[in-house]
């Protein structure tokens, strides 16, 4: 099955610094790379995804990049500010010939953004 | 839009007792996932509905957990005997559809303690 490595577990940052969180991934197949923000005590909610068929995506201070040759994609998160400490994990989706997909999480990276 | 809802939010029980979870996913979607999120890692996929058929409950340990989708709608999930290493929050959610780059909602989670 998929296996999603991410680093680092741990990330302190000032404001204002940019933060970038690292992915690898197993499954050559994954196709659908999302990005979740967990705050503590709350759910996860998607904060941008990219589909294998794009390098790059951007959202405002967030940007995604994918090297499918590689299996490698991270999370850049420029001009941080308090309020982007949570957790923040990446998955890879592992769909099947049936037709089905199936989201492998990696371990997470806590990030600290001190004022 | 409501999102998902999940009951109990917290649990305590002691081991060898059972315990079930409710799941109310956003209206008309398709597919429902439960995941288990033990304390500093990422969720982790126990089953996968589509309507009210399973699709994927290949790291559910059966012996123990059960889990049902009546009516395509609302699930539940079912521990019974708990033991002390089922101590992890119970994230319900749900998509649209079911297929590579599905968006999935959260719902807010079951704090579950056994112990």
């Amino acid at each position: 099955g998929e296996n999603v490595e991410q680093h680092p577990s741990t990330l302190s940052v000032q404001e204002g610094d940019s933060a970038v969180i690292k992915c690898t991934y197993s499954d050559s197949a994954s196709n659908y790379f999302p990005w979740y923000k967990q705050e503590l005590g709350k759910r996860p909610q998607l904060i941008i995804d990219i589909r294998s068929n794009v390098g790059e995506k951007k959202d405002q201070r967030i940007a995604v990049t994918l090297n499918k040759t590689a299996k490698h994609f991270s999370l850049h998160i420029t001009e941080t500010q308090p309020e982007d400490s949570a957790v923040y994990f990446c998955a890879a989706s592992n769909g099947m010939n049936s037709g089905y997909s199936t989201l492998t999480f990696g371990k997470g990276t806590m990030l600290l953004v001190s004022p | 839009e409501a999102g998902v809802a999940q009951s109990p939010r917290y649990k305590i029980i002691e081991k060898r007792q059972s315990v079930a979870f409710w799941c109310n996913p956003i209206s008309g979607h398709a597919t429902l996932y439960w995941y288990q999120q033990i304390l500093g890692q990422g969720p982790k996929l126990l089953i996968q509905f589509q309507n009210n058929g399973v699709v994927d409950d290949s790291q559910l340990p059966k012996d123990r957990f059960s889990a049902e989708r009546l009516k395509g709608v609302d699930s539940t999930l079912k521990i019974q005997p708990a033991k002390l290493e089922d101590s992890a929050v119970y994230l319900c959610a749900s998509s649209l559809l079911w297929g590579r780059g599905e968006t999935q909602y959260f719902g807010p989670g079951t704090r579950l303690l056994v112990l």
